[in-house]
């Protein structure tokens, strides 16, 4: 059911960072991914939303699906540190049709 | 514009104690979700419906009950509290369910201990 694996962390980077996150995915036929942001105490919220096939760009950020190796990446460029966060992946295809998510990387920009 | 609006933010229950979370949104989706957060697990659907009247089992639904009586409000009620569902629940709803692939629309969560 777990078929998406994300990287806890914590990542923490300097401000003005290029930051790199990931998560892997095992069933190849789902093609709708999106990442959620989630700040401490409080609920995800819809980042972007992406296809299994090319990028997606919106401002400093970039989501990026590599079918061939089942990896799903956001890219920040710039970071802030207003971008300190937990990021979620997640993808439809649960048995109830639900969204399966990652467990959430927890990133720190520090100043 | 509130969203997603979740009541109350949170709240300390005694083993046993019943109680009901409540969910309410105001973009006249036809989809809503109750999840559980818990540290290193993740979120892990409870209950969802498709719509108003309807209700169905998510992947943790033991020890919780749901209603939809009307589209934009969904509850998710404990009977009897136990310690193991001490977490964070979230709600959430979208137009759609997978088919359409519409983005969840979460609210601020309720922060539930029970001792």
């Amino acid at each position: 059911q777990k078929e998406v694996e994300q990287d806890p962390g914590p990542l923490s980077v300097p401000e003005g960072a290029i930051v790199s996150l990931n998560c892997t995915y095992s069933n190849s036929a789902f093609q709708y991914f999106m990442w959620y942001r989630q700040y401490s105490r409080k609920g995800p919220e819809l980042l972007m939303y992406t296809y299994s096939s090319g990028n997606k760009e919106d401002g400093r950020f970039t989501a990026q699906v590599d079918k061939s190796s089942k990896y799903i990446s956001l890219f920040i460029r710039d970071s802030q540190p207003s971008d300190s966060a937990t990021y979620l992946c997640a993808r439809y295809g649960g048995s109830q049709g639900n969204l399966i998510f990652g467990k959430g990387t927890k990133l720190s920009v520090k100043p | 514009n509130a969203g997603v609006t979740q009541t109350p933010k949170f709240r300390v229950l005694k083993t046993g104690q019943s109680m009901t979370l409540l969910c309410a949104q105001d973009m006249n989706h036809e989809y809503m979700y109750w999840y559980r957060q818990d540290p290193g697990m993740g979120l892990r659907l409870i209950h969802y419906s498709v719509g108003e009247g309807t209700t169905a089992k998510g992947e943790v639904p033991d020890g919780y009950n749901v209603s939809r009586l009307k589209k934009q409000n969904f509850l998710l009620g404990l009977e009897s509290a136990a310690p193991s569902q001490t977490s964070v629940y979230f709600c959430a709803s979208s137009y759609g369910g997978q088919g359409s692939n519409q983005p969840q629309h979460f609210g601020d969560g309720t922060r539930l201990s029970i001792l």
